[in-house]
C-alpha cells in the first residue's frame, strides 16, 4: 500500500518567489495536514483540511494558503517566498479529522530560499 | 495552551540496551491523545505508537512501550533491546480536541545507538 507522497523532493528558490508543495494522501484517508520544521525543531502546524474544507490554520501569515482537491490530494502555496520559509515541509494524512486519529506523515518536501 | 516538553535534547545509549525518552505534556482539554515519532535523518515522520488519554492500559508495539503517568502528566517512551537503526530524531506529540485538531509537537531527543 503507498504511504503519503509528497512532490517536489527538494526546491530550491529565490526570495520573492512563490511555490507549490504537492501532497496525496493514504488512499481512503480524507484529512490532510501540513507542517513546516525548521531545523532543529519539531513541526510546526500550518492547516488542516478535511473533506474538502479548511478545519484549522496555525500561527502563519497569509502567504501560505492550501487547498484540497475531490481526490482528496492537496496543495499548499507559499507566496512572497522569504530566507526563514526554508525548511522541511510535511504532509500528514489521517482517515478523519479528530482527536484519536493517527496521522501519517509523508517523506517531506525541503525548500531551500536563497 | 497545548505544549509538549522534551528534557533530553540528545541520549547515547549502548546497543541492546533499554532506552527511556522523556515527554512532559499539559494540556486542559479531557481527552487527547499521545503520539511518538521517529525522524531519521532523511526526513520522513514514522509514527510509532499512541496512547488514548482515557486508554485504561499503556500502549505498546513491538519493542516500543509507551509509560502513561496520567496524574504526573507524562508519556515516556521506552525502547527494548536498542537496535543501531534506531538512531534517529524521537518526538513526541499530542492531539486535543481543539477546533483544529492539531498535533503538537515537542522539540525532539537525538538518539544515539553505539556499537
Amino acid at each position: 500500500d503507498a504511504g503519503v507522497t509528497q512532490s517536489p523532493t527538494h526546491l530550491i528558490k529565490t526570495r520573492g518567489q512563490h511555490v507549490t508543495l504537492r501532497c496525496s494522501p493514504i488512499s481512503g484517508h480524507k484529512s490532510v495536514s501540513w507542517y513546516q520544521q525548521v531545523l532543529g525543531q519539531g513541526p510546526q502546524f500550518i492547516f488542516q483540511y478535511y473533506e474538502k474544507e479548511e478545519r484549522g490554520r496555525g500561527n502563519f501569515p497569509d502567504r501560505f494558503s492550501a487547498r484540497q482537491f475531490p481526490n482528496y490530494s492537496s496543495e499548499l502555496n507559499v507566496n512572497a517566498l522569504l530566507l526563514g520559509d526554508s525548511a522541511l515541509y510535511l504532509c500528514a494524512s489521517s482517515f478523519e479529522a479528530g482527536d484519536q486519529e493517527t496521522q501519517y506523515f509523508g517523506p517531506g518536501t525541503r525548500l531551500l530560499v536563497l | 495552551a497545548q505544549k509538549i516538553t522534551q528534557t533530553q535534547p540528545g541520549m547515547f545509549v549502548q546497543e541492546k540496551e533499554a532506552v527511556t525518552l522523556d515527554c512532559t505534556y499539559d494540556t486542559s482539554d479531557p481527552s487527547y491523545g499521545l503520539f511518538w515519532y521517529k525522524q531519521p535523518s532523511s526526513g520522513e515522520m514514522i509514527f510509532l505508537i499512541y496512547q488514548g488519554s482515557y486508554d485504561q492500559q499503556n500502549a505498546t508495539e513491538g519493542r516500543y512501550s509507551l509509560n502513561f503517568q496520567k496524574a504526573r502528566k507524562s508519556a515516556n517512551l521506552v525502547i527494548s533491546a536498542s537496535q543501531l537503526g534506531d538512531s534517529a530524531m524521537y518526538f513526541c506529540a499530542m492531539i486535543g480536541r481543539n477546533r483544529d485538531d492539531k498535533i503538537i509537537f515537542g522539540k525532539g531527543t537525538r538518539l544515539h545507538i553505539l556499537p
